[in-house]
C-alpha cells in the first residue's frame, strides 16, 4: 500500500526545536523527491520544503529559511523536517507530499500523508 | 514572491456548473495543478498540467487555462463536491518555490 504517516508533532514553546518525520512504504522512496506542506487552522496551504531525491538539493520558503531543514533518510524511507527557533505562526498541519503516480510537467502533489499537528504555546 | 490568487468563496446550487479561478502574472508559461480538501483531509489532486485528470476523479471534474487565468470546473453539482479548491505552481523565477493559491471554499447550495 502506497502511503506516507506522519509523526512527531505535538505542543512546543516559542523558541524551543521540534523534528517531524515522514516514514513512505509502498513506492521506491529514493526515486522520488520529497514536500513538506502546512496548513495553519483555518487557513490554506503553505509549502514550506522541498528536498531532491538522493537530499542533494533543497529548498524552502522565505518563512521558514535558515530556521527549518528538510533531511531524509533513504536507508530507512524517511522523510524529516527538523524546526528549530519555532513562533506561535509555525502553528500548523505539517503535511509530506510527493508525487509518484502522475506524471505532470512541474511537481504536482498526488500522494499526501494525513498530516500531523504542530502548535506552538507557551 | 509569486501570488495565485482565488475567489474565497463559490457558490452554486445542485445541478448547475461551478467554475473556481486562479490568477497570476504570466499563469499562461506555468503548469497548473489543482486540489480539493474535505473538513480534516488531506488535500486530493483533482487535475494537474492544466487539464488533466488523474486516475479516478470523474469528468465532470476539468481544468483550462486562457490568459492570466486557469479555471477549474465541476459540472452537475453535488453535495459531495462541497470542499475547500486550491490551485498550485512551480515557480523558478527566484529559488525553486511552489505556490499555492489562498483557496476557494466551495459551497452547494
Amino acid at each position: 500500500q502506497v502511503q506516507l504517516v506522519e509523526s512527531g508533532g505535538g505542543v512546543v514553546q516559542p523558541g524551543r526545536s521540534l523534528r517531524l518525520s515522514c516514514a513512505a512504504s509502498g513506492f521506491t522512496f529514493y526515486s522520488y523527491g520529497m514536500h513538506w506542506v502546512r496548513q495553519a487552522p483555518g487557513k490554506g496551504l503553505e509549502w514550506v520544503a522541498v528536498t531532491s531525491y538522493d537530499g542533494s538539493n533543497k529548498y524552502y520558503a522565505d518563512s521558514v529559511k535558515g530556521r527549518f531543514t528538510i533531511s531524509r533518510d533513504n536507508s530507512r524511507n524517511t522523510l524529516y523536517l527538523q524546526m528549530t527557533s519555532l513562533r506561535s505562526e509555525d502553528t500548523a498541519v505539517y503535511y509530506c507530499a510527493t508525487q509518484v503516480v502522475v506524471i505532470a510537467t512541474q511537481d504536482a502533489f498526488d500522494l499526501w500523508g494525513q498530516g500531523t499537528m504542530v502548535t506552538v504555546s507557551s | 514572491s509569486y501570488v495565485l490568487t482565488q475567489p474565497p468563496s463559490v457558490s452554486v446550487a445542485p445541478g448547475q456548473t461551478a467554475r473556481i479561478t486562479c490568477g497570476g502574472n504570466d499563469i499562461g508559461s506555468k503548469s497548473v495543478h489543482w486540489y480539493q480538501q474535505k473538513p480534516g483531509q488531506a488535500p486530493v489532486l483533482v487535475v494537474y498540467d492544466d487539464t488533466v485528470r488523474p486516475s479516478g476523479i470523474p469528468e465532470r471534474i476539468s481544468g483550462s487555462k486562457s490568459g492570466n487565468t486557469a479555471t477549474l470546473t465541476i459540472s452537475r453539482v453535488e453535495a459531495g463536491v462541497e470542499a475547500d479548491y486550491y490551485c498550485q505552481v512551480w515557480d523558478s523565477s527566484t529559488d525553486d518555490s511552489w505556490v499555492f493559491g489562498g483557496g476557494t471554499k466551495l459551497t452547494v447550495l
